[in-house]
């Protein structure tokens, strides 16, 4: 079976532009995060999508947004890039949104370099 | 506040030592805890996660964890190292409110010497 996938798998930009980013979830998992991980440092929650409604935001700007498709892949977007959003942006998908019992497999993510 | 902590930034052990991986948590209510794993320029792996139930849990990869609750702690274990387990090890815990957001610790890098 397909584990999450990516793409693309490194991305150079330079400061001012704008990023998406995509994912595609295990097949039969409806919710979808998005973290950012920073060198040296754990990931950090962005978004949680499921059944394409936005269940929880992390301490992130309005520059930061995404959208989860009928066929729950998602769409991560970042206007006006920073030279502090380099980083791996990893994906994690999961059965649904009960976070009990749902562990959350991660893509192998996105190494952004903002120049 | 919820948090999670890694004390330590690495450890060493020989290959065949048992290895002990620290973690400490802090959240009101009942904790959901998990184990990953990094391997350079990799996403994470899923090791193993204690939700209820036994204290000692097992997972991948013959790694255990043990739940200590008046502690709060949840520490990675294996009974003997291969230098294959060197890698990046993460703890986390799930917030409440039902977001699906993942806590992490900052990490532990595991080395494992021949």
């Amino acid at each position: 079976d397909a584990g999450v996938t990516q793409s693309p798998t490194h991305l150079i930009k330079t400061r001012g532009q704008h990023v998406t980013l995509r994912c595609s979830p295990i097949s039969g998992h409806k919710s979808v995060s998005w973290y950012q991980q920073v060198l040296g440092q754990g990931p950090q929650f962005i978004f949680q999508y499921y059944e394409k409604e936005e269940r929880g935001r992390g301490n992130f700007p309005d520059r930061f947004s995404a959208r989860q498709f009928p066929n729950y892949s998602s769409e991560l977007n970042v206007n006006a890039l920073l030279l502090g959003d380099s980083a791996l942006y990893l994906c994690a998908s999961s059965l649904n949104s009960n976070p009990s019992y749902n562990e959350q497999f991660f893509g192998p993510g996105t190494r952004l370099t903002v120049l | 506040a919820q948090s999670v902590a890694q004390p330590e930034d690495q450890v060493n052990v020989a290959e065949g030592n048992p290895l002990t991986v620290k973690c400490t948590y802090s959240v009101s209510g009942n904790p959901y805890l998990f184990w990953y794993v990094q391997y350079p320029n990799r996403g994470l792996q899923f090791l193993l996660k204690y939700i209820t139930g036994d204290n000692l849990v097992k997972g991948s990869y013959g790694f255990e964890a043990e739940f200590n609750k008046s502690q709060t702690s949840f520490h990675l274990k294996k009974p003997s190292a291969l230098v294959s387990d060197s890698a990046l090890y993460f703890c986390a815990l799930y917030g409440t409110g039902n977001t699906g957001k993942l806590i992490f610790g900052q990490g532990t890098t595991l080395q494992v010497k021949p």
